[in-house]
Order: C-alpha cells, then structure tokens, then sequence
C-alpha cells in the first residue's frame, strides 16, 4: 500500500514561515491534500489539490507538489496555527482509499 | 449551513458492540459518499470505509472488514457504523467526513467525532 512520511514536529516562531513536507513515492502524479486538526477539534481541510485553499482558509495557507515531496507552507505563523497537519492522497490500488500521512505538530514558540 | 453532527460519546466493554450516528443537514446528503476515520490515542488518523448514501454501497479497508458495518437512512440523512466485537484498542475518536467530488475527493466537512473508549 502506498505510504506516506511526514516529520513528527517544526517548531517556528511566529511571523515566521512553517514548511511542512509530505514524502511518497512519485506523490507528484497525485493529488494531495492537506487537514489541520487543533486539539479537541475535527480536521479542516486547509488545501486541496495540492496547492488551491477552500473559501475561509487564509492565503498564508500554500501547498506545492513535486517530484516526491508535497508541502505545506504556512506563511507570517499565527498562535491560532499551532495545531496536527496531516497530508492525504487517494489511492485506488492500495486497500485503504484514503491514505493519510502520520501527522506533524506544528508548535508556534 | 453545511454540516455533520455526531452521537454522543460512548463506553463499552471489551467484546460489546457500538452503533455511531453521523447526521448530515444543509446540503442533499445521497449526494455526497460518507467516510469513516478514526484516530486512537497518540495515533494519526486511520480510514474506515465509505459509504455511498445514494445506492447503500459500501467499501471497507481490509482490517476492518466482517466487523464493522456501515449503513445509512435516507429519510432522516443520517449514517451509521457499528463496530462489533470491539476491543481495548478500538478506543479512538471516530470521525465521520464527506467527499467532495470538485476538490479531488478531498474530505472537506467532518463531523466533531465520538469518542469511543472501550
């Protein structure tokens, strides 16, 4: 099954930019998006299709893909931004449709 | 207002069955494929399955298969999953989601989730 790597935790201080990077092999042919999930909330959806933000998200939310790394770039880092972010792809050849990366805890310092 | 609305947490003993809600308001519910998640402590987040509300077609990841099934009422908009026979390690919080078809069948509305401790 395809799999997805993400590193447990960036820390960054806030205005500053957060990279959250999403690793799969050839995850540049794919779709990916990305949830943030705050302690004691649902996940929002914070990009889809790799780099396009649903209504309401902030414009400091950005994603790229390429290659064999997505990210997700949070730009001018908020406390309200310290929160899980976890990427997701949709594969039809592994069992599990929807795949999610183990999730990375962005800390605002 | 587009939204999920979910049951109320649940405590269960090893080997019991839990049955959870997923009630769908401000959007036409047979509209959109229903996905469970679930996330058990310290652990990120784990799909279940998926549930067409239009047709009742369901699919399920291979682990879960025989022992949770995924059911909807359309009179009512809600879905459900039982979870049978359950386990110290099924406690989680348990998220049910929508599939939106334009955002490349991104989970773009998720309920509050149920916790589940068993």
């Amino acid at each position: 099954s395809y799999v997805l790597t993400q590193p447990p935790s960036v820390s960054v201080a806030p205005g500053q930019t957060a990279t959250i990077p999403c690793g799969g092999i050839n995850i540049g042919t794919r779709s990916v998006h990305w949830y943030q999930r705050k302690p004691g909330q649902a996940p929002v959806l914070v990009v889809y299709d790799d780099s396009d933000r649903p209504s309401g998200i902030p414009e400091r939310f950005s994603g790229s893909n390429s290659g064999n790394t997505a990210t997700l770039t949070i730009s001018r880092v908020e406390a309200g931004d310290e929160a899980d972010y976890f990427c997701q792809v949709w594969d039809s050849s592994s069992d599990h449709f929807y795949v999610f990366g183990p999730g990375t805890k962005v800390t605002v310092l | 207002q587009v939204r999920l609305e979910q049951s109320g947490a649940e405590v269960k003993k090893p080997g019991a069955s839990v049955k959870l809600s997923c009630k769908a308001s401000g959007y036409t519910f047979t509209g959109h494929h229903i996905n469970w998640v679930r996330q058990t402590p310290g652990q990120g987040l784990e799909w279940m399955g998926w549930i067409n509300p239009n047709s009742g077609a369901t699919g399920y990841a291979q682990k879960f298969q025989g022992w949770v099934t995924m059911s909807r009422d359309t009179s009512i908009s809600t879905a459900y999953m039982e979870v049978n026979r359950l386990k110290s390690d099924d406690t989680a919080i348990y998220y049910c989601a929508r599939v939106d078809y334009s955002r490349g069948e991104a989970l773009d509305i998720w309920g509050p989730g149920t916790r589940v401790t068993v």
